[in-house]
């Protein structure tokens, strides 16, 4: 599996864009990036997935770089909600892989 | 909005005893998952199964373990004889077939072994 490092610990006040980074330097041609959430000890939630090019849907915009050895998540308009753990993956080749999910990076949305 | 439910919520069992826990995933995925995640520490994976068969294991998934999808619906986790670190969270996931985009998870069942 391609290694994935993100900060472990973020902050961000409520309504503004939360900007998480992900580093994938070893990342193959084919290899998608990956975004899931896990809200306390809920079970994780998909949030968005890309290949090469910028990505967005209800929940966030997905910005991999020309390289694609790292992204960023962008989570547009935080809300207390948003307070959560975020995992960056990149399950090796295409198809149903496993998820293998690091530590994250624990965001937590302030008032 | 489909989704995949998973019982009991909680189970508390003694060390030694076989638990089976339960997920129903949504109708139409053909790929099922079971995660644990211990208290404080990352989601493992255990199990992935697809067309009544395993097809891939974690080192974790020993022989204490087993999955089934007895009928149409459910998708089981079973544990031979617990033991005190087989206390977690154990998640049930599943994907559609022919579209990988999303792993849906369940809300987890909490495992107690005491």
């Amino acid at each position: 599996d391609a290694k994935t490092t993100q900060p472990p610990s973020m902050d961000c006040a409520e309504g503004r864009a939360a900007n998480l980074p992900c580093n994938h330097s070893t990342i193959s041609g084919n290899e998608y990036v990956y975004w899931y959430r896990q809200i306390h000890s809920q079970g994780p939630q998909y949030i968005i997935h890309g290949l090469k090019n910028n990505e967005t849907n209800e929940m966030a915009s997905l910005i991999i770089t020309e390289d694609r050895k790292s992204s960023t998540l962008i989570l547009p308009h935080a809300t207390l909600r948003d307070t959560a753990v975020y995992y960056c993956i990149v399950p090796p080749g295409v198809g149903a892989q496993k998820l293998v999910f690091g530590q994250g990076t624990r965001l937590t949305i302030n008032p | 909005e489909p989704e995949v439910t998973q019982t009991p919520s909680h189970q508390v069992t003694q060390m030694g005893q076989e638990v089976i826990l339960r997920c129903v995933p949504i109708s139409n995925h053909l790929y099922f998952y079971w995660y644990r995640q211990i208290l404080g520490q990352k989601v493992e994976f255990l199990v992935s199964f697809y067309n009544n068969e395993i097809s891939e294991k974690s080192e974790i998934f020993d022989d204490q373990f087993s999955v089934e999808r007895p009928d149409g619906s459910n998708f089981t986790l079973k544990i031979r004889s617990t033991k005190l670190e087989d206390s977690a969270m154990y998640f049930c996931a599943s994907i559609e077939g022919g579209k990988y985009d999303e792993q849906f998870f369940g809300p987890g069942t909490r495992l107690t072994v005491l």
